[in-house]
């Protein structure tokens, strides 16, 4: 069964730092890796989707990687601003149409 | 951008009660789901609806809970007869599928009193 870990489970930050957000799976065999943004009482946002065969995907700020064959991704959030304070999270899609997500990292960036 | 649009944004029902949850998917995607997250804990699956039927669903979708696609647009959840611990943030998403990411409602904020 996939199990999707998110660490730190709380983030703070001052404005402008450069910073990482790590998620971990169990079950190597995936199609797909996807982070979401959630404000809370909010949706879920899309923000990058890596397929099985990438390495990593840029929109803007963000960058995210996979290693898919030990079980990891991490989220690079350059320069960090307030507006991005949110909750991210991390989920995968593995042998079905199904997602399993992590519980997510909780940040603030703080001006 | 297309969106997946769900109604209501907040629903308040009283327990015992029948809820239906609406939701228009993305009019080219092939997949449709439900998810729901409780407050405070992980967003979790219920189940995926592809060619008129259900694909997959997950221990929580028991007799209480049905999907539907009544017409070319809308995907709706009903829950029978609601308990207390319905009570969370039900999310509608739809995919074209093969891999290429999930699209997400706002959710229905769903409390049962």
């Amino acid at each position: 069964k996939q199990e999707v870990t998110q660490i730190p489970a709380a983030l703070s930050v001052p404005e402008g730092e450069n910073l990482v957000l790590n998620c971990s799976f169990t079950d190597s065999a995936i199609y797909n890796l996807q982070w979401f943004r959630q404000d809370p009482g909010k949706g879920l946002t899309s923000l990058l989707l890596i397929q099985s065969s990438q390495r990593e995907q840029t929109s803007g700020r963000l960058n995210a990687s996979l290693d898919k064959s030990s079980g990891r991704s991490t989220l690079y959030i350059a320069a960090s601003q307030p507006g991005d304070s949110a909750t991210y999270l991390c989920a995968v899609q593995g042998g079905s149409e199904k997602l399993v997500f992590g519980k997510g990292t909780k940040l603030t960036v703080n001006p | 951008e297309p969106e997946v649009t769900q109604t209501p944004s907040h629903q308040v029902t009283q327990m015992g009660q029948e809820v239906i949850l609406r939701c228009v998917p993305i009019s080219n995607h092939l997949y449709f789901y439900w998810y729901r997250q409780i407050l405070g804990q992980k967003v979790e699956f219920l189940v995926s609806f592809y060619n008129n039927e259900i694909s997959e669903k997950s221990e929580i979708f028991d007799d209480q809970f049905s999907v539907e696609r009544p017409d070319g647009s809308n995907f709706t959840l009903k829950i029978r007869s609601t308990k207390l611990e319905d009570s969370a943030m039900y999310f509608c998403a739809s995919s074209e599928g093969g891999g290429l990411g999930y699209t997400f409602g706002s959710g229905t904020r769903l409390t049962v009193v």
